[in-house]
């Protein structure tokens, strides 16, 4: 089995700052595919950034970026200069190379103040 | 750009009335999901197509919930009877997955359900 746990359940940033969102996971596989997905008020939900689990290199989509520790198995998502526009539900999933489930942690709500 | 198209966006029904939610996936896309996200539950997996296959519905309940692939353009989840506890948004996501790499998942907009 496979979990996603995000220890944080909300967070706030000035406008401008850097926030940085934790997630960790369990899995007995090797290679896999972690996702990091906002969800604003809207509900719509959009892919933030992706990462390969074989890839060290750590992926970073404009002010999106993450710290990817494989050994630690960790997956932390940070917003540089936040936007109100960030203001959002965060989630951290996980899926194995080929697999059948995306896995979800619980969401951390992040609030950007003016 | 290219979207999962989700019909109905909302839906108010009686219970024990029958309830189709409809999903127009990704053209392309070999890999459909449905999820059902609750306060309380999170994000849950209810089932899984590849090529048109269904390939996991464990997380589905079988004796009121179907879901089915007619064709490549349309995915059907289906609530009869339905009851107050299946209130939830419920979301349908298509992607390519191809030789074992997954290319990331689209989410369509949600169709929220409320069962009164």
């Amino acid at each position: 089995a496979q979990t996603v746990t995000q220890s944080q359940p909300e967070m706030s940033v000035q406008e401008a700052e850097t926030v940085t969102l934790s997630c960790t996971y369990d899995t007995s596989e090797n290679n896999y595919y972690l996702f990091w997905y906002k969800q604003p008020p809207s509900r719509q939900m959009i892919l933030v950034i992706r990462q390969e689990a074989y890839k060290q290199q750590n992926a970073t989509e404009n002010r999106f970026s993450v710290n990817f520790q494989k050994a630690a198995k960790s997956f932390s998502l940070k917003i540089s200069d936040s936007q109100l526009g960030d203001t959002a539900m965060y989630f951290c999933a996980l899926i194995k190379a080929a697999g059948n489930k995306l896995t979800f942690g619980g969401g951390t709500r992040v609030l950007v103040k003016p | 750009d290219a979207r999962v198209t989700q019909t109905p966006r909302h839906k108010v029904t009686e219970m024990g009335q029958e309830v189709t939610m409809r999903c127009q996936p990704i053209l392309g896309h070999n890999t459909v999901f449905w999820y059902r996200q609750t306060m309380m539950q999170g994000l849950e997996l209810l089932a899984y197509f590849r090529n048109r296959a269904p390939l996991d519905d464990s997380g589905m309940p079988k004796d009121r919930f179907s879901a089915e692939m007619p064709d490549a353009t349309l995915a059907t989840l289906k609530i009869q009877p339905s009851e107050p506890r299946d209130s939830a948004v419920y979301f349908c996501a298509s992607g390519l997955v191809l030789g074992g790499e997954g290319y990331g998942y689209t989410f369509g907009s949600g169709t929220r359900l409320t069962v009164v």
